[in-house]
This record gives C-alpha cells, sequence and structure tokens, in this order.
C-alpha cells in the first residue's frame, strides 16, 4: 500500500534536470510532494488532486495521472538547494478518513 | 520556522520506560498529525487528531496513545519502551481535517537503551 518511489538516488551537477516517479497499486484522491533535508523536518513542496493537474513551485513541477495512479516530480536546471530527499505520498480512504502513506522517498544529491 | 514546536528535542530513555513528546501546530491549525521515521521503515503515519478528536489512526502500537487538549496542543505517549521504538517523532499540522499540506515540526529524536 506504500508508493512506490523510483529512482532511490539521483546525483546531479548543478543545472541539470531530474525526474522522480511515484506509483500506487491503490486508487489516489491526492499526491503530495515534500522534501527532506538532513536533519531536518520534511518541508512541504507541492499537493495535487485527483484530476491530472499539474503544478508549478519556481523551478519544480509536477504531474499526477489519475488513471495510472502515477505521479512524477520535474525539478529543472537543479541547484544545490536542491540536494535532499523526496517523498511523495498518497492519501488511502479508509472509514470517511484519510491515511497518509509515504514512499521510502529519492535521495537527491546535486554537485557543484 | 514552520510555526509548529516539538518538545523535547532529544529524549534518552530505557526500555520498558514511558515517555510524553509534547507538540503545539501553527496558529490557527486545527489538525495534527503524528509520524515515526526510521531508517528501515521511512515516514509512518501513526495518528491524527482534529479539533480534539481523533480523526484517523495508522500503524500506531497498543503501547503508544496520543490527545489533542483543547489549546490544541497534543501530546504523544510512549509506554513499555522497546530498542525499536528508537526513532524520530514528528508532529505535523494543517488547517482543516482533509489531506492537505502539512507543516512539519522540528521532530522529537528518541533513543532507547
Amino acid at each position: 500500500q506504500q508508493p512506490v518511489q523510483s529512482p532511490q538516488a539521483v546525483i546531479l551537477r548543478e543545472g541539470e534536470d531530474a525526474v522522480i516517479n511515484c506509483s500506487s497499486s491503490k486508487a489516489l484522491y491526492s499526491v503530495h510532494w515534500y522534501r527532506q533535508k538532513h536533519g531536518e523536518a520534511p518541508v512541504f513542496l507541492m499537493i495535487l488532486l485527483k484530476g491530472g493537474e499539474q503544478k508549478g513551485h519556481e523551478k519544480i513541477s509536477a504531474s499526477f495521472n489519475e488513471k495510472k495512479q502515477q505521479s512524477s516530480l520535474y525539478l529543472t536546471a537543479s541547484q544545490l538547494s536542491y540536494s535532499g530527499t523526496y517523498f511523495c505520498g498518497t492519501d488511502r480512504s479508509t472509514g470517511g478518513s484519510y491515511i497518509p502513506t509515504f514512499g521510502r522517498g529519492t535521495s537527491l544529491i546535486v554537485h557543484p | 520556522d514552520s510555526g509548529v514546536t516539538q518538545t523535547p528535542k532529544h529524549l534518552i530513555t530505557a526500555t520498558g520506560q514511558r515517555v510524553t513528546l509534547r507538540c503545539s501546530p501553527r496558529s490557527g491549525d486545527l489538525s495534527v498529525y503524528w509520524y515515526q521515521q526510521s531508517l528501515d521503515q521511512g515516514l509512518q503515519f501513526l495518528i491524527q487528531y482534529y479539533n480534539g478528536e481523533e480523526r484517523a489512526k495508522g500503524n500506531i502500537l497498543e503501547r503508544f496513545s496520543a490527545q489533542q487538549f483543547p489549546d490544541l496542543h497534543s501530546e504523544l505517549n510512549l509506554s513499555s519502551l522497546e530498542l525499536g521504538d528508537s526513532a524520530l517523532y514528528f508532529c505535523a499540522s494543517s488547517v482543516t481535517a482533509s489531506y492537505n499540506e502539512q507543516f512539519f515540526g522540528p521532530g522529537t529524536r528518541l533513543t532507547v537503551l
């Protein structure tokens, strides 16, 4: 039931692009993305609701394909500050409430 | 700074003991979530409270309990501690009960010896 993220790790040079994927075996109501730097708390990046909506946050954008139960996070022209672990989270509906479930994370390292 | 506070920052205790972790949500947020993060399990949802009432329950052990008080702060109680309970415990808050943007606190690192 935990969403599956790929790849597990990405190593980039500044200015390069990256794509992180998140897929679920269950129907999704929404997908949310967080970034966590080592020793710090996760920080919210964006949330996508069902409908194939694509959202952006500066040079970070994401898409959500409800039919395929997949989401992808796009990081363009990566900066050193993008380094960290990226988590996707999904909601599992149960008894009228939503259980947030997170993937294992994708480690992104950006080198100068 | 997310506006969510957690105390204490670090906690070291022995097996079999009981501890209480405290969380104060952002001003105006009614919903509080508790998570456990360990290297082998990732970020695991434990429990959610909304405006004082339990809203959703995840993989929370029976030895663990939580509550949200009238002033909206929340406490997570962990009892009969085991070595495997060593982890980072985060609380997060959001405005509503439905899943949306969550603001995470700095976490409490629990070490059980």
